[in-house]
């Protein structure tokens, strides 16, 4: 099945500054990659996603890159700020419907 | 639209008591799915439905685990006996389509089991 490993698991940035969170997935069949959110106490949200057929897609201050042929994908935060705190998981979509998740990273935005 | 929801969203129970979490997907989703969030192991995912039939079960972690979706607009987790190391949250989520179709999953607020 489908392994997604996320690095790193925490990450502290100023304010401001940029934020990058990295995956990679093992499964070459995969074509759907989403970014989740999860705030303290809350439910995981989409925040962006991309598929196969892209390299990359921009929304507003984050954006996700996708290299299939390294089965690496990354988000990119920029101009971090505090609401920006919190856990990110990144996923992957192989046969079927099935989305593995990776481990998290918790992001800290210090004033 | 009300999302998906979940009931219990917490409930403390002893060791060997049934536990039975329930979910509602959103209207019109196809898919359903069962995670389990810890610490330790993150998300992981338990079991999910396409169209009310269960598609993937290798999540489950024993056979004291099991799910049920006897329609589109209802679903069960059952833990029976229940033990310590199933304290986590239960996120219910589901999707509009499976196969290729979109795969935003929509989350529940989660059920938050603690078993002493």
């Amino acid at each position: 099945g489908e392994n997604v490993e996320q690095h790193p698991s925490t990450l502290s940035v100023q304010e401001g500054d940029s934020a990058v969170i990295k995956c990679t997935y093992s499964d070459s069949a995969s074509n759907y990659f989403p970014w989740y959110k999860q705030e303290l106490g809350k439910r995981p949200q989409l925040i962006i996603d991309i598929r196969s057929n892209v390299g990359e897609k921009k929304d507003q201050r984050i954006a996700v890159t996708l290299n299939k042929t390294a089965k690496h994908f990354s988000l990119h935060i920029t101009e971090t700020q505090p609401e920006d705190s919190a856990v990110y998981f990144c996923a992957a979509r192989g046969g079927g419907n099935k989305l593995t998740f990776g481990t998290g990273t918790q992001l800290k935005v210090e004033l | 639209d009300a999302g998906v929801i979940q009931s219990p969203r917490h409930e403390v129970t002893e060791m060997g008591q049934e536990v039975t979490l329930r979910c509602k997907p959103i209207s019109g989703h196809n898919s359903l799915f069962w995670y389990r969030q810890t610490m330790m192991r993150g998300l992981e995912l338990l079991i999910y439905f396409n169209n009310n039939v269960p598609i993937d079960d290798s999540g489950m972690p024993e056979d004291r685990f099991s799910a049920k979706m006897p329609n589109a607009s209802f679903s069960t987790l059952k833990i029976q006996p229940s033990e310590p190391r199933d304290s986590a949250v239960y996120f219910c989520a589901s999707s509009p389509g499976g196969g290729g179709a979109s795969g935003e999953l929509f989350f529940g607020e989660g059920s938050r089991l603690t078993v002493l």
